[in-house]
């Protein structure tokens, strides 16, 4: 079955600390993988996205994930968090085959609090 | 340039009751998705639609039905509401929904939030 895992429920850091939130996917073929962010009270952003080329990717506000296919992973990663980093952050993937591709599958989300 | 635009923003129904939601895309957008995000389950997918026609549904019953206009925008029906229906219903529109570019990448509106009591 196609499905995505977020290893962390809710992660706890200090402003200024490094960041790596984890995410494992299950899905048969090629696939589009995405990173969506959602602030308090605000709708979810694409933070950034991987359809092929460099497995290293950069999004906004210096958030980068790598995607390594051989480990099915797509983590997310930022050197140093800030207290405005504080949000929900979810992984999505979609195949790339034939028909509709517009069913994101969603991990169930990572909280992220940042202390000040 | 505006963003998908979800209507009402909140609502309160009771058991038995049905609701629709709309949802209008960004302009030139085709492809509109719904989804259903809830805390306990997270985000659902129940359908998708491009041009007029139902291209990809989740696993939700059959009370759960869409459908969307000739300028793209959309509507979603539950009927015979349940207490569990209670959610967040998110559209989200992309130019396409296929392929390996920017025409694949959905961008989300604010939401309705029902609630069924």
């Amino acid at each position: 079955a196609q499905s995505v895992s977020q290893h962390n429920h809710h992660v706890i850091l200090s402003e200024a600390a490094s960041l790596e939130l984890g995410c494992n996917y299950s899905y048969g073929g090629t696939v589009n993988l995405f990173w969506y962010v959602q602030y308090p009270g605000q709708h979810l952003q694409l933070l950034l996205k991987y359809f092929s080329g460099d497995p290293l990717v950069k999004g906004i506000k210096g958030f980068e994930a790598e995607f390594i296919k051989s480990k099915f992973s797509f983590n997310l990663r930022k050197p140093s968090v800030q207290w405005s980093d504080t949000a929900e952050y979810f992984c999505a993937v979609n195949g790339r085959g034939g028909g509709s591709q517009g069913n994101l599958i969603f991990g169930k989300g990572t909280k992220l609090s940042v202390k000040p | 340039k505006a963003g998908v635009t979800q209507t009402p923003r909140y609502l309160i129904k009771t058991r038995g009751q049905q609701v629709t939601l709309s949802c209008s895309p960004i302009s030139g957008h085709r492809s509109v998705s719904w989804y259903q995000q809830t805390p306990g389950q997270g985000l659902q997918f129940l359908f998708e639609y491009f041009s007029e026609t139902q291209r990809n549904k989740g696993n939700f019953p059959g009370r759960f039905s869409g459908r969307q206009f000739s300028n793209s925008r959309s509507e979603m029906n539950v009927s015979t509401l349940e207490l569990g229906d209670s959610a967040l219903y998110l559209c989200a529109s992309s130019k396409t929904g296929t392929g390996i570019s920017g025409a694949n990448v959905l961008t989300f509106g604010a939401g309705s939030r029902l609630t069924v009591l």
